[in-house]
């Protein structure tokens, strides 16, 4: 059974970069696509990117030009940066794995890091 | 974008009544390839959201029948036929038609 884990800082200050890492166990991180989704407190679920192992990357066209995600050398992480940030991106971010088939839906979630954006 | 707009945004109901959630998407979900990739997905109080229900009616592993999910086109339906106290959250409808993949912005089932 695939596992997820969020990491990286809690707090990050205004128009600098958000940095989380996603690792992955229990499953290859080649066998599908892999996504980062976030969540406001109080509020729903926004799609930020997904991401398949050969390195092909979509991204929210809201954010596309602050976003970038990669896997890592090691092949059982991803990576998130967001860049510029503001007090808006103050959210719970999640990794997640993308199921192309047989349905196109999120099946497996991490935990999820808060994230706060603030000097 | 798809946008995905969720009734009600609160349900409260009573333990053992049954609870119905709408979603509808501003187009048709119906994808080239003919299936419908719409899904549900329950987020408990806390909790990230796990997958209840995959392309229209599917349940998921964990899924215990009292859930269900039907619709076709644009219109959606979850139901749940017998609400339990572990059935307390928010769900959410999600599309994979098309990128960007979008949410519903959610429905909150509470125990009246």
């Amino acid at each position: 059974q695939v596992q997820l884990q969020e990491s990286g800082p809690g707090l990050v200050k205004p128009s600098e970069t958000l940095s989380l890492t996603c690792s992955v166990s229990g499953d290859s991180i080649r066998s599908e696509y892999w996504g980062w989704i976030r969540q406001p407190p109080g509020k729903g679920l926004e799609w930020i990117g997904t991401i398949y192992y050969s390195g092909n990357t979509i991204y929210n066209p809201s954010l596309t030009s602050r976003v970038t995600i990669w896997i890592d050398s090691s092949r059982t992480q991803f990576s998130l940066n967001l860049n510029s940030v503001t007090a808006a991106d103050t959210a719970v971010y999640y990794c997640a794995r993308y199921a192309v088939t047989p349905g196109r839906y999120f099946d497996s979630w991490g935990q999820g890091t808060l994230v706060t954006v603030s000097s | 974008d798809i946008v995905l707009t969720q009734t009600p945004l609160s349900s409260p109901v009573t333990l053992g009544q049954p609870a119905s959630i709408s979603c509808r998407s501003s187009q048709s979900l119906v994808h080239s390839d003919g299936n419908t990739y719409l899904s549900w997905l329950q987020q408990r109080p806390g909790q990230p959201p796990r997958l209840l229900i995959y392309k229209i009616s599917n349940r998921f592993a964990w899924v215990p029948d009292r859930f269900s999910g039907s619709g076709a086109g644009t219109d959606f339906t979850l139901k749940i036929s017998r609400v339990e106290a572990e059935d307390v959250g928010v769900y959410y409808c999600m599309q994979g038609k098309q990128f960007p993949l979008t949410f519903g912005g959610g429905t909150k089932v509470e125990i009246q």
